[in-house]
């Protein structure tokens, strides 16, 4: 059974780079057709889609965070992360990794991490 | 950019009632509609994808149906695990956009 776990400091402060890591266990991520993907939930807010790594490497980020925002993927530790450049309160959000999952019907988001609280603040 | 807005934004019923959530898209996205459950504190579950595929699992009392712009989640008989906030999501254009959510809380 896929499992994925968030990871990283719970505490960033303005300017600086918000580093996750999200570890995958129970499944490879070099197998198969998925979307290695983050997605963040401001405070009692609804879901955003930050981006995805799939399993050829290629990327997409959201277009509202494309300048600040990289994700990349260390395939020999089975992890996957995410670097959010000079982040703002407006950053502060719970951070969740997830696989995606196509089928001829676009992306899926099937499996998730328990998510982590990030919160921006000198 | 494809806006999803769902109907209501909250609503109140009872164990036993047949709810229905609605999902509109600003534009036509096929049957490519996911629809997903998050309880307090928890990560969203994936219940439904291409807009009436029910995931493995899924208690078979949930149903999605539509197409194009216009769609439904139903529940048919709620339970008491049921209340929760309900989350579309377009899976048509790489934005990846969700809906606001509806809040389903026990009456």
């Amino acid at each position: 059974q896929v499992q994925l776990q968030e990871s990283g400091p719970g505490l960033v402060k303005p300017s600086q780079t918000l580093s996750l890591t999200c570890t995958v266990s129970g499944g490879s991520i070099n197998s198969g057709d998925y979307y290695w993907s983050w997605i963040r939930q401001h405070p009692g807010k609804g879901l955003e889609f930050i981006g995805f790594i799939s399993y050829t490497g290629r990327t997409y980020y959201n277009p509202s965070l494309r300048s600040r925002v990289s994700i990349s993927s260390d395939t020999s530790k089975n992890q996957f992360s995410l670097r959010l450049n000079s982040v703002t309160a407006a950053d502060s959000a719970v951070y969740y990794c997830s696989r995606g999952e196509t089928g001829g019907y676009g992306l899926a988001l099937a499996i998730w991490g328990q998510g982590t609280r990030v919160t921006v603040s000198s | 950019d494809i806006q999803m807005t769902q109907s209501p934004s909250s609503l109140s019923a009872s164990v036993g009632d047949r709810v229905t959530i609605t999902c509109r898209a600003s534009q036509s996205i096929s049957t490519y509609l996911n629809w997903y459950q998050q309880k307090p504190g928890k990560a969203p579950k994936l219940l439904i994808s291409a807009a009436s595929s029910l995931q493995s699992g899924v208690p078979s009392r949930f149903s999605g149906s539509g197409s194009g712009t216009d769609f439904t989640l139903t529940i048919s008989s709620l339970q008491p695990e049921d209340f929760a906030t309900y989350y579309c999501q377009q899976s048509y254009s790489a934005l990846y956009t969700f809906g606001q959510g509806t809040n389903l809380e026990i009456k």
